[in-house]
């Protein structure tokens, strides 16, 4: 498939390791995040969300933590697997609902 | 159930001419959104539909036009076709335009000589 974002910072993790994906955000004003997981030749997929009033939000195998004080979110992923390769972004959603998206990093997974 | 669809998924385009991206969405959503991503950069809206009905100019609308035909489609119209123009697009929509997850289509790769 095409890739895509051929300039993204990249991470690579062992099979079964953890991973923390990082993404510092622009609007102090933001109230709503979300990560997305891009594979190759794929649109971007929604895998979790939190809201501004929250630091801490647990899906299956994917936790999410925001840091206002210095606007970062991290997305962790625990038991990293092949599966789990692709592109992660954040997005924000502000005042008047404009969503802004990050540019993502790119998850390798060796086997 | 098929969410979001997108046609055609690939495209070549001679500069100067003109096509329509067609997106259609099947989860009864009221918002609808049009967006292009390069290399490197993060998605780039180009217009969205708020709801059936209006449409409004996103980060990036130069060259570009849409249609919101009913609740359902969604189109994005090139007029005249320029090699910066060469992306990847992507339609999506959301229950409502508020704080809420967008459902992505796969993509139509747009590329312009």
């Amino acid at each position: 498939g095409e890739s895509v974002g051929l300039h993204l910072p990249t991470l690579s993790v062992q099979e079964g390791d953890n991973s923390i994906i990082n993404c510092a955000y622009s609007n102090s004003a933001s109230d709503y995040f979300i990560w997305y997981k891009q594979e190759s030749g794929k649109g971007p997929q929604f895998i979790i969300d939190i809201r501004s009033n929250m630091d801490k939000r647990q899906g299956q195998r994917v936790t999410v933590l925001l840091n206002k004080t210095v606007k970062h979110l991290s997305l962790q992923i625990a038991a990293t697997q092949p599966g789990d390769s692709a592109v992660y972004f954040c997005a924000e959603i502000g005042g008047g609902f404009k969503t802004i998206f990050g540019a993502g990093t790119r998850l390798f997974v060796k086997a | 159930n098929a969410g979001v669809t997108q046609t055609p998924k690939f495209q070549v385009l001679k500069t100067g001419q003109s096509m329509t991206l067609q997106c259609a969405q099947d989860m009864n959503h009221n918002s609808m959104y049009w967006y292009r991503q390069d290399p490197g950069m993060g998605l780039r809206l180009i217009y969205y539909s708020a709801s059936e009905g209006t449409t409004d100019k996103g980060e990036v609308p130069n060259g570009y036009n849409v249609s919101r035909l009913n609740k359902r489609e969604f189109s994005l119209r090139l007029e005249s076709a320029a090699p910066s123009q060469t992306s990847v697009y992507f339609c999506a929509s959301s229950e409502f335009y508020s704080n809420q997850p967008q459902h992505f289509g796969d993509g139509t790769r747009l590329s312009i000589l």
